[in-house]
Formats: C-alpha cells, sequence, structure tokens
C-alpha cells in the first residue's frame, strides 16, 4: 500500500487561510469516507483533528475543516495561529489497513 | 480520561527483538482495538497493526507481516507490540492509539523511542 500524497510543506500568514492537500486511490481515499487528519508537535503524540472526512472531535477549533472530493481530501485551516505551526498527516481506511500521507510541514510566518 | 501509558525507551542491537507495552486505562481495555504507528527519525507516520484486545484478534501491515507480533494480556489492561529481526531502519517512535468509534486514532500513548544500534 503507498503512501497518500501530500505537499512536503506549505505556509501562511498569521490570519490567513491554507490549505493541505492529500491524495490517494479509489481503493482508500476515494473509495471510503474514512480520512482522519492528525497534527503533530516536536516530540509529541500526534493528535486528531479530523475524522470521517469532516469530522471535528470535541475540542478541536472550528478553523479547522475536513473535505473530500474524488480521491482527494483536504485539511482547511482558517485563521492560521502561530501555535498551528506543526507536522500534519492525513490517514484512509483501505478496506484492510490504514495508509498515512508522507506528512506537510506547516509553517506560520 | 482515557489515558495510554507506554513503557520506556530501548536501546537494542541489530537482528535483536524489542517489545513494546501500552498500558491503558480510564475506559473498559477490551471496547477498543489498539494500532501501533511508528515515526522513524525524518520519516512520516508509518500504520503497523491493530489488535482486538477482546478477541486478541490481529492485522498487521504487509511491510511487517512476519516481523511484528501484537498481544495482549487483559487481566493488567496492556497491549504490547514485538518486532523482530530490528535494523537501523527500525530506529523510530513507537505509539500505540486507540480506534475511534470508526477508523481513526483517536487516543495516542507517549510513545515509546526504540533506537537500533550496533
Amino acid at each position: 500500500q503507498s503512501a497518500l500524497t501530500q505537499p512536503a510543506s506549505v505556509s501562511g500568514s498569521p490570519g490567513q487561510s491554507i490549505t493541505i492537500s492529500c491524495t490517494g486511490t479509489s481503493s482508500d481515499v476515494g473509495g471510503y469516507n474514512y480520512v482522519s487528519w492528525y497534527q503533530q508537535h516536536p516530540g509529541k503524540a500526534p493528535k486528531l483533528m479530523i475524522y470521517d472526512v469532516t469530522n471535528r472531535p470535541s475540542g478541536v477549533s472550528n478553523r479547522f475543516s475536513g473535505s473530500k472530493s474524488g480521491n482527494t481530501a483536504s485539511l482547511t485551516i482558517s485563521g492560521l495561529q502561530a501555535e498551528d505551526e506543526a507536522d500534519y498527516y492525513c490517514n484512509s481506511y483501505t478496506g484492510s489497513s490504514m495508509v498515512f500521507g508522507g506528512g506537510t510541514k506547516l509553517t506560520v510566518l | 480520561q482515557v489515558q495510554l501509558a507506554q513503557s520506556g525507551a530501548e536501546v537494542k542491537k541489530p537482528g535483536a527483538s524489542v517489545k513494546v507495552s501500552c498500558k491503558a486505562s480510564g475506559y473498559s481495555f477490551t471496547s477498543y482495538d489498539i494500532n501501533w504507528v511508528r515515526r522513524a527519525t525524518g520519516q512520516g507516520l508509518e500504520w503497523m497493526g491493530w489488535m482486538s484486545p477482546n478477541s486478541g484478534t490481529t492485522g498487521y501491515a504487509q511491510k511487517f507481516q512476519g516481523r511484528v507480533t501484537m498481544t495482549r494480556n487483559t487481566s493488567i489492561s496492556t497491549a504490547y507490540m514485538e518486532l523482530s529481526s530490528l535494523t537501523s531502519e527500525d530506529t523510530a517512535v513507537y505509539y500505540c492509539a486507540t480506534y475511534g468509534d470508526s477508523y481513526y486514532f483517536d487516543y495516542w500513548g507517549q510513545g515509546t523511542q526504540v533506537t537500533v544500534s550496533s
């Protein structure tokens, strides 16, 4: 199972919005509504930000939103804040396993 | 509250095995499947497999088939991940994480650093 494709890095200024894409195939992202997104700060465990494509866990800011079109899922962060600077990973169910994206480093300028 | 407490850092020689534990608290251990995920230095997250603490059923990523074993001890609410035939490429932080109500990882352990070095 190949890793999902994410941009290596994205950046934005405080207050701006950014979108991170996550491209897979019809066997993973396109085939199931089981895409999730994780935020990881250096030295910390990953944190669930979005699950089942669009759902936000309790306690996660509504500045984070998820969507999907075909084989590509997206994470949008609006009103960027300095604390959003981190690595972000998408993940998808494949029918028999789970697969992560390669990760995207978000820099808040 | 749900907590997953992992065992401490390990240093192993190439060819050896390592066994990492993950002790669950704050919920019924047998209610949610446990996954193992690793992040090698300079790399991204990598899913290794899952285990049902209720039945002991497991499912492993193809990459680790034959080299990984996931087990549990329900009497002490603890899951284990053993990885054998270690090489330097297995140097990573290993995490346990629970499955949510569908296919996502909602609670994570703090991570266990495994270093493979001669």
